[in-house]
């Protein structure tokens, strides 16, 4: 596909389940990014990979939160014992190279967690 | 700490009328300002940017005006359309990391 696929769409998960979402970036693109959108709020920044390297981690909410992009270009998002208030859309986006500023950012349609 | 206030928090207009939307940041680093389109169900997506050294952009019905001075950028949409109701981000960039605002929900009327 052209765009950013996400998988699955939608999840709900039972308090202290892990889950693990899923990333499929826009081919070639260097750039990859994880946000987290409560509902009715603007997408929170969690963390960004340049290829296989994660340099920033600084918006996982905790260290429940873990993200890995092992061969720099399918990620995944994995949420350990999952909690009420982990329940949001969490949106990945990519981008062709590192500056946002110098190129657009691309959004999957996101997966929605559900925690019960 | 929100480092970039959105409002309103909702818009009704008419169609065919202006839809304005304003945005306010505190971070003199940031030097890329885009606005997001958004609807149910789908990912944002980016509708119009500006950089601080232009005080405006317009791409077909879409404006975004900006004053560096005051910190402050906001959206124009012209002849406001039914399928222009979704939700609409500002946001403002250092380096790679976007930070939204909190969100306009804008409902055009028929």
């Amino acid at each position: 596909g052209a765009g950013v696929s996400q998988s699955p769409r939608y999840k709900v998960a039972k308090r202290g389940q892990d889950v693990a979402l899923r990333c499929d970036p826009i081919s070639g693109h260097v750039s990859l990014f994880w946000y987290q959108q409560a509902l009715g709020q603007g997408p929170e920044f969690l963390t960004y990979f340049q290829n296989e390297a994660q340099l920033d981690k600084s918006g996982l909410p905790s260290d429940r939160f873990f993200a890995e992009r092992p061969e720099g270009s399918v990620s995944t998002l994995k949420i350990q014992r999952t909690q009420q208030e982990d329940s949001a859309v969490y949106l990945c986006a990519s981008s062709l190279v590192g500056r946002t500023a110098n190129t657009e950012a691309f959004f999957g349609q996101g997966t929605r967690l559900t925690v019960v | 700490q929100q480092q970039v206030k959105q409002s309103p928090q909702s818009l009704i207009v008419q169609k065919g009328g202006i839809s304005i939307i304003n945005c306010a940041y505190e971070n003199t680093a940031f030097d890329y300002f885009p606005w997001y389109q958004q609807f149910p169900g789908k990912g944002p997506a980016l509708l119009i940017a500006i950089r601080p050294d232009v005080s405006e952009k317009k791409e077909g019905r879409f404006t975004i005006s900006f004053n560096k001075s005051a910190k402050q950028f906001s959206l124009h949409i012209m002849d406001s359309q039914p399928g222009d109701s979704a939700t609409y981000f500002c946001a403002a960039v250092s380096s790679y990391k976007l930070i939204f605002g909190s969100g306009t929900r804008l409902l055009v009327r028929p």
